[in-house]
């Protein structure tokens, strides 16, 4: 069975535009939930997916957005990027309730 | 607030010895508690998991040990090796699919 899969795994941008990132979940999947990991906050969670509604959410400003198809395929959308959003962007997928989370490789984030 | 505190930040074990992390947290409301392994580059990896009903539970040289009243739990790795060195973080789960991540322990395995 194929993994998490996240595109694209690295990403440049400048201060002050948005940016997409894409997470496929492992097949059969339901739910998704994106983290932000940097070296002084560690990992945070940001928000999660299941049958295409947001379940929970993080403590994050409005900047950081996301959606989830009705394949549970999702997407995180970051709008009027900062330089302290520079950022591994994780996703991870379980079954159903969370229990067992399973994580892609990430997405490197570089804002300049 | 930092609802989870893991220790050591780092660790240095020759080969063939016991690895020991630990995870202290304050919320009861956490029913599930995972480890994950990461190595740089990659993202986290599910390495063991238990639930607050069973006290330990060991997978070949991983165990985790639970203290229910004491709110701790810890990661064993026995007969610890090079290809272990990596960093380990402590999680537990609130409210479906959130987890809170402890701040990571770096480990070191010399031969």
């Amino acid at each position: 069975k194929a993994g998490v899969t996240q595109t694209p795994r690295y990403l440049i941008k400048t201060r002050g535009q948005q940016v997409t990132l894409s997470c496929s979940p492992i097949s059969g999947h339901r739910s998704v939930s994106w983290y932000q990991q940097t070296p002084g906050q560690g990992l945070q969670f940001l928000f999660e997916y299941f049958s295409e509604t947001q379940r929970n959410k993080g403590n994050f400003p409005g900047r950081f957005s996301g959606r989830q198809f009705s394949n549970s395929r999702s997407e995180m959308n970051v709008s009027t990027l900062e330089l302290g959003d520079s950022a591994l962007y994780l996703c991870a997928s379980s079954y159903r309730d969370g229990y067992e989370q399973y994580f892609g490789p990430g997405t490197r984030l570089t804002v300049t | 607030q930092q609802q989870v505190k893991q220790s050591p930040q780092s660790l240095i074990v020759q080969k063939g010895g016991i690895s020991i992390i630990n995870c202290a947290y304050e919320n009861t409301a956490f029913d599930y508690f995972p480890w994950y392994q990461q190595f740089p580059g990659k993202g986290p990896a599910l390495l063991i998991a238990i639930r607050p009903d069973v006290s330990e539970k060991k997978e070949g040289r991983f165990t985790i040990s639970f203290n229910k009243s004491a709110k701790q739990f810890s990661l064993h790795i026995m007969d610890s090796q090079p290809g272990d060195s990596a960093t380990y973080f402590c999680a537990l789960r609130l409210n479906t699919d959130k987890l809170i991540f402890g701040t990571g322990t770096r480990l070191q395995v010399f031969p």
